[in-house]
């Protein structure tokens, strides 16, 4: 079958780094991607990695391993407003298959 | 206007009525999305149409039909749904070759009500 897991909650201080990870079992692999979704709103895409490595954009980068099926998602100087839930995601062919959602507490 | 842009934005229904949701992408897209959200199963992918052509159909239920008349326009008509079908119904697109296959963007949703 396929599935993507990563933990349901991650709780964090204002100004802090987080790391969200993410796990990955399915039939074909394009490449791994990030969404953030604030309550009430739509998921909206954060970052990308097709290769292995380190992608960095501002606070967010985004790291994958092809060989461990395992990616995360790091946030630097972490802000309130970057509370929300994350969301990995894999394209299969042509499906994009998502994980259940990473909830971020952050603490003032 | 600019994105991908979902009607009607709420809704609410009987189980013996039709209804259809509609969305709409000015972005050049050639791939469009229905994907279910509710707190059960968030972002449950329901239907997959590349280049007009449906790619993927993950054993939905019959009570959902989707229909794409061209890239730009996608919909999905309901008919005597069930109210476990209450939930947010996100439409996305996306390009179809290279690193922007794998970027959705996503309307901002439809919430169906169905009692």
């Amino acid at each position: 079958g396929q599935s993507l897991e990563q933990p349901s909650e991650v709780t964090a201080v204002e100004g802090a780094i987080v790391q969200i990870n993410c796990t990955y079992q399915t039939s074909g692999f394009y490449g791994l991607s990030w969404y953030q979704q604030h309550d009430g709103g739509a998921p909206t895409f954060l970052s990308y990695n097709g290769l292995d490595g380190l992608e960095e954009t501002g606070r967010f980068s985004s790291f994958l391993s092809r060989s461990d099926s395992y990616g995360y998602l790091l946030l630097q100087e972490l802000q309130m407003k970057d509370s929300a839930s994350y969301f990995c995601a894999v394209r299969d062919d042509d499906k994009i298959i998502f994980g259940k959602g990473t909830r971020l507490h952050i603490l003032p | 206007e600019t994105g991908v842009t979902q009607t009607p934005r709420h809704l609410v229904m009987g189980m013996t009525n039709k209804k259809s949701l509609k969305c709409e992408q000015h972005l050049g897209h050639n791939a469009m999305y229905w994907y279910k959200q509710s707190a059960k199963k968030p972002l449950e992918l329901m239907f997959v149409y590349s280049l007009e052509e449906r790619v993927e159909n993950n054993s939905v239920p019959s009570r959902f039909s989707p229909e794409c008349p061209n890239s730009s326009h996608l919909f999905l008509h309901l008919h005597t749904l069930q109210p476990e079908d209450s939930a947010l119904y996100l439409c996305a697109s996306s390009q179809t070759q290279g690193t922007g296959a794998n970027v959705l963007t996503f309307g901002a949703g439809s919430r169906l009500t169905v009692l």
